[in-house]
């Protein structure tokens, strides 16, 4: 079945630094998304990316997708606490259902 | 302009009893989904309805679990007899269209004691 794969799981950065996370998929994608989790809070909808090789800005966010359309990418400039929780990928199937990663949990430490 | 509204926020069933979770989609969304999260873990899959209808239940388990969405009202998740394992929390989400960003609820944090 199809399977959407995250990594690292865990990524612990001092405030300031950068981060990256990677979402790779078994199959093509028709798009991404990215969501994101707070601690204690609900998945928040960032970003959907469509075409291949796209990339997409939002501030410190950079978002991109693969030329292959099986991968992609989301990196963080210049952490800030506020940048802290779960960063999850979700890739539309070809039967049109998404698939959420494994998610990335991040820590910026002060 | 309400988005996903999710009740109750917390729950506590004791070993046995039934739990009935319901999700009230945004304004003109039909598309709902149900997702289990447990603590520290991502989100899981469960079920895709649309309004009257199961579009893809792949992720529920077998038994003890249904899922609704009638034509008026909001959708449920039921679980019947709740075992420890069932504690967790449940997201609803909604979406304009299949396959569209989906926005979620709050969630409901499920205890079975």
């Amino acid at each position: 079945g199809q399977q959407v794969m995250q990594i690292p799981q865990y990524q612990h950065v001092q405030e300031g630094e950068d981060f990256t996370t990677y979402c790779n998929s078994s199959t093509t994608l028709s798009n991404i998304q990215w969501y994101k989790q707070r601690p204690g809070g609900h998945p928040v909808f960032l970003i959907q990316l469509v075409k291949s090789g796209e990339v997409k800005k939002q501030k410190r966010l950079t978002f991109q997708f693969g030329e292959a359309k099986k991968n992609s990418s989301l990196h963080i400039t210049a952490t800030q606490t506020t940048d802290v929780g779960t960063y999850f990928c979700a890739g539309l199937g070809g039967a049109n259902n998404l698939f959420f990663g494994t998610g990335t949990r991040l820590t910026v430490i002060p | 302009n309400a988005g996903v509204m999710q009740n109750p926020r917390h729950l506590v069933r004791r070993r046995g009893q039934e739990a009935r979770l319901r999700c009230s989609p945004m304004k003109g969304h039909s598309h709902v989904y149900w997702y289990r999260q447990l603590p520290e873990e991502g989100l899981k899959f469960m079920v895709y309805l649309q309004k009257e209808n199961i579009i893809d239940e792949s992720g529920m388990p077998k038994e003890r679990f249904s899922a609704e969405f009638p034509k008026e009202g909001p959708s449920i998740l039921r679980i019947q007899q709740v075992v420890r394992g069932d504690s967790a929390a449940y997201f609803c989400a909604s979406s304009a269209r299949q396959g569209s960003e989906q926005y979620f609820g709050p969630g409901t944090r499920l205890t079975v004691t």
